[in-house]
């Protein structure tokens, strides 16, 4: 069955960095776009940035481009997160999720615990 | 960015009644070219990653029971739970994925009266 597992997630300060990996099994890796959300204590869902199967299209919302990086490695069928100049704003519950019909995004892992503070 | 405004925030409904969450974006999510609405449904429980229940505003994620159900076009939508169950409670998130930022409404809180 279709797997994701985040990893990566801990503590940091501010003005730090962390990698966020999510390694998928269960199906053909290469041929799904992937996405990052996340969500803070006590808020919403946000989407933070979708790499396509091919790897050629990326995007971001705005309160994280620049600072973070979507890539993906279909040899290790793995998607990656890479997160620059980390803010107390981003602490949250970090999620994987792999993009089905209609853009909906149909499995998720189950997250990972990014905590900025000094 | 579209901006995507659900209600109620929460509601409490008895078991085996009927549940409605409302759900207004913005703009328009309605793709011309396939006349399909890029607006899908989750339910998230606590410590549970997100679940996709409806995709394309209206068609139930395989494996979803058909208590669950999606309407509306545009702007305006509606997630209906004909007959709640104790296992719905949970937090009901809609989500534009028409265009890039994608965008979720602030959530729906479901409980039992």
């Amino acid at each position: 069955q279709v797997q994701l597992v985040e990893s990566g997630g801990g503590l940091v300060k501010p003005g730090g960095s962390l990698r966020l990996s999510c390694a998928a099994s269960g199906f053909t890796f290469s041929d799904y776009y992937m996405s990052w959300i996340r969500q803070a204590p006590g808020t919403g869902l946000e989407w933070l940035s979708y790499i396509d199967s091919s790897g050629s299209k990326i995007y971001y919302t705005d309160s994280v481009k620049g600072r973070f990086i979507i890539s993906r490695d279909d040899a290790k069928n793995s998607v990656y997160l890479q997160m620059n100049r980390l803010r107390a704003e981003d602490t949250a519950v970090y999620y994987c999720a792999r993009g089905e019909i209609g853009n909906s995004l149909n499995n998720w892992g189950q997250g990972t615990q990014v905590t900025v503070s000094s | 960015d579209v901006i995507m405004t659900q209600s109620p925030d929460s509601l409490a409904v008895s078991l085996g009644e009927r549940a409605t969450i409302n759900c207004k974006s913005s703009q328009s999510v309605l793709y011309s070219s396939n006349k399909m609405n890029y607006l899908a449904w989750y339910q998230h429980k606590p410590g549970q990653p997100p679940k996709l229940l409806i995709y394309w505003a209206s068609t139930r994620e395989s494996g979803v029971p058909d208590r669950f159900s999606g309407s509306g076009s545009g702007t305006d939508f509606t997630l209906t739970i004909s007959s709640l169950q104790a296992e719905d409670v949970a937090v009901y998130y809609c989500q534009q994925c028409y265009t890039i930022p994608w965008t979720f409404g602030q959530g729906t809180k479901v409980e039992i009266k």
